[in-house]
């Protein structure tokens, strides 16, 4: 069993059309949360980081963490087609920090105009 | 600031020859990082360093060698290429404090 598990899709939605990604993952030592956000042919950027639980928001982007349930979920609102992309969820433990990462498969979205 | 740049682009390789991919960062990153990327495996950590002169092994690091004599450079070495190494390679750094790691653009990799 993968420690990070991400549904990879893909998953194609209308714009405008509220989106929710997830990740489960089985590691409870985890404490730092990232959503990062990879165009086609491009490098991953950092989207949404969240320490431990509860919810950050940036604009139509929210994340949230359930650590109780070791649950994971990233909301994008008002979607736009400049949303296509592969989100990937990635955790690190406390000792390790960001220098490693653990990932999700990734989610392929597609809004469609 | 070119932030992390990776080199080269795309790369053809034949079974058993070797090649070194390039990383550099100029943003004084102690942290970097080497990842492969495969279709529906996402980004699986292969060695990362700590600092010049320190590295460590990540989730899958056989096959592959890395040293960093400085700051700024990070190399990936294949000694023996084989077809299971055929995938997008991507290096990242970062620093303690930091919340992220910065991604370089990738180096495509197809090992016939």
């Amino acid at each position: 069993q993968k420690e990070v598990e991400q549904d990879p899709g893909p998953l194609s939605v209308p714009e405008g059309a509220i989106v929710s990604l997830n990740c489960t993952y089985s590691n409870s030592a985890f404490q730092y949360f990232m959503w990062y956000r990879q165009y086609s042919r491009k490098g991953p950027e950092l989207l949404m980081y969240t320490y431990s639980s509860g919810n950050k928001e940036d604009g139509r982007f929210t994340a949230q963490v359930d650590k109780s349930s070791k649950y994971i979920s990233l909301f994008i609102r008002d979607s736009q087609p400049s949303d296509s992309a592969t989100y990937l969820c990635a955790m690190s433990s406390a000792i390790q920090g960001a220098q490693k990462l653990v990932f999700g498969q990734g989610t392929r979205l597609t809004i469609n105009p | 600031n070119a932030g992390v740049t990776q080199t080269p682009k795309f790369q053809v390789l034949k079974t058993g020859q070797s090649m070194t991919l390039q990383c550099a960062q100029d943003m004084n990153h102690e942290y970097m990082s080497w990842y492969r990327q495969d279709p529906g495996m996402g980004l699986r950590l292969i060695h990362y360093s700590v600092g010049a002169g320190i590295t460590d092994q990540g989730e899958v690091p056989n096959g592959y060698n890395v040293s960093r004599s400085t700051t700024e450079d990070f190399p990936l070495r294949l000694l023996s290429a084989a077809p299971s190494q055929t995938s997008v390679y991507f290096c990242a750094s970062s620093s303690p404090g930091l919340e992220t790691q910065y991604f370089g653009p990738g180096t495509r990799l197809l090992v016939l």
